[in-house]
């Protein structure tokens, strides 16, 4: 099966740079996605790690090392708006995306 | 907007009661992915179809089943339903580069679902 530990809740200070971390145990792990999902929306892709190191788009920034089942993701200049709930997810040998348990992040003035 | 459209937004129903969920995916997209979001939960993998055809089961529960057409979109369908079956149902489709999911998902906005 599969398991993902990520941290409940984190809070920041608007402009602040936060880390969320996911460690995971899979069988048959193709890559590592994050993913966002504001109260009530849809969750929406972020980002893929199928490599090992750090893949930066804007603000966010995504990383992984295999060889310590850890990933995490970066967000830089935090703003308001990225108040939300965010997820990693763990690609399987089945072309399947098994989720973790989110993390609520909430920035604060 | 994902491409990816569900209906019904939101449905009630009583226990007992059996609904069909509907899902097309965005043009293109042979996968549609199944998942159940329970409050202040994560999100649940179901159930995926590629192309028609059943590929992988999540903790689907016997009292839900789903299909793909051959038009690709795809139905989950929930019977005998329980109060702890509210939740939000999510549909998403993926694009696929040599036959392997490239890790994004596209998901419709979802259909809640309250039993009461």
């Amino acid at each position: 099966g599969q398991s993902l530990e990520q941290p409940s809740e984190v809070t920041a200070v608007e402009g602040a740079i936060v880390q969320i971390n996911c460690t995971y145990q899979t069988s048959g792990f193709y890559g590592l996605s994050w993913y966002q999902q504001h109260d009530g929306g849809a969750p929406t892709f972020l980002s893929y790690n199928a490599l090992d190191g750090l893949e930066e788009t804007g603000r966010f920034s995504s990383f992984l090392s295999r060889s310590d089942s850890y990933g995490y993701l970066l967000l830089q200049e935090l703003q308001m708006k990225d108040s939300a709930s965010y997820f990693c997810a763990v690609l399987t040998g089945a072309n399947n995306l098994f989720f973790g348990t989110g993390t609520r992040l909430t920035v604060i003035p | 907007d994902s491409g990816v459209t569900q209906t019904p937004k939101h449905l009630i129903t009583a226990t007992g009661q059996r609904v069909t969920l509907r899902c097309s995916p965005r043009s293109g997209d042979l996968s549609v992915y199944w998942y159940q979001q329970s409050l202040d939960q994560g999100l649940q993998f179901l159930i995926q179809y590629y192309n028609g055809e059943e590929r992988a089961k999540g903790n689907i529960l016997e009292r839900f089943s789903a299909q793909q057409f051959p038009d690709l979109h795809s139905e989950l369908n929930l019977s005998s339903l329980e109060l702890g079956d509210s939740a939000l149902y999510f549909c998403a489709s993926s694009g696929h580069i040599q036959g392997r999911n490239t890790g994004e998902l596209f998901f419709g906005e979802g259909s809640r679902l309250t039993v009461l």
